[in-house]
């Protein structure tokens, strides 16, 4: 079964520096990608997604994602991180359902914190 | 505005009570989902629909019920046979038209037993 590791259950960065979250997952053939973030109490936001083609992905609010075959990875970067990207971050990737349809597979997410 | 609307926003139950969350959809999106989501354990996936009067159970579909008669609307019921139904409730939808796998995501509900 497909799964996903987000080693890293809360990261502390400063205000201004850059950020990298980590995401491996396990998967046979090409994985379809996802990275959400989500505010407290809030739902779950796209930040970006990689299904095929260029293996680094622009999404939005300046976050980027790498894929990396070899490494199982798709770790997400910003160079410069601001206050509001202060939340929590989920790796996901889709899973195929035997009764058809999909369903997304998530890691148990990184709490971000962020200093002024 | 499309989007995905949950209500409601907070719910509070006494046990041995069953509970309807609401979600609705104005995307016309074919495909819903209801996951759940409790601290350091990510989502995990409760019942799925791909079309209407079509549900199956997800990973963790024990003490829970929905029902999927209009496309818009997919209800979800925690019974009373839910053991431990307290966390935050998250219901998603996606087009099963093309290639796309992307869901979006309702706003949540928070369900406390008390």
């Amino acid at each position: 079964a497909q799964s996903v590791t987000q080693p890293d259950i809360h990261i502390t960065v400063s205000e201004g520096a850059s950020l990298e979250l980590r995401c491996n997952y396990s998967y046979g053939a090409t994985p379809y990608l996802f990275w959400y973030v989500q505010s407290p109490g809030q739902g779950l936001q796209l930040l970006l997604k990689y299904f095929s083609g260029d293996t680094l992905v622009q999404g939005i609010k300046g976050f980027e994602a790498e894929f990396k075959r070899s490494q199982s990875s798709f770790n997400l970067r910003k160079p410069s991180v601001h206050w509001s990207d202060a939340a929590e971050y989920f790796c996901a990737v889709v899973q195929e359902l035997t009764g058809g349809g999909n369903k997304l597979t998530f890691g148990t997410g990184t709490q971000l914190k962020v200093e002024l | 505005d499309g989007g995905i609307t949950q209500s409601p926003k907070y719910l509070f139950r006494k046990e041995g009570q069953n509970v309807t969350l609401s979600c609705e959809q104005n995307l016309n999106h074919d495909a819903m989902y209801w996951y759940r989501q409790d601290p350091g354990q990510g989502l995990r996936l409760i019942y799925y629909s791909q079309i209407v009067n079509d549900f199956q159970k997800g990973d963790i579909a024990e003490g829970y019920s929905v029902s999927r008669e209009k496309k818009e609307s997919f209800p979800l019921t925690v019974t009373s046979a839910q053991k431990n139904p307290t966390a935050f409730y998250l219901c998603a939808s996606r087009p099963t038209s093309g290639r796309s796998h992307t869901q979006y995501f309702g706003p949540g509900t928070r369900l406390t037993v008390l």
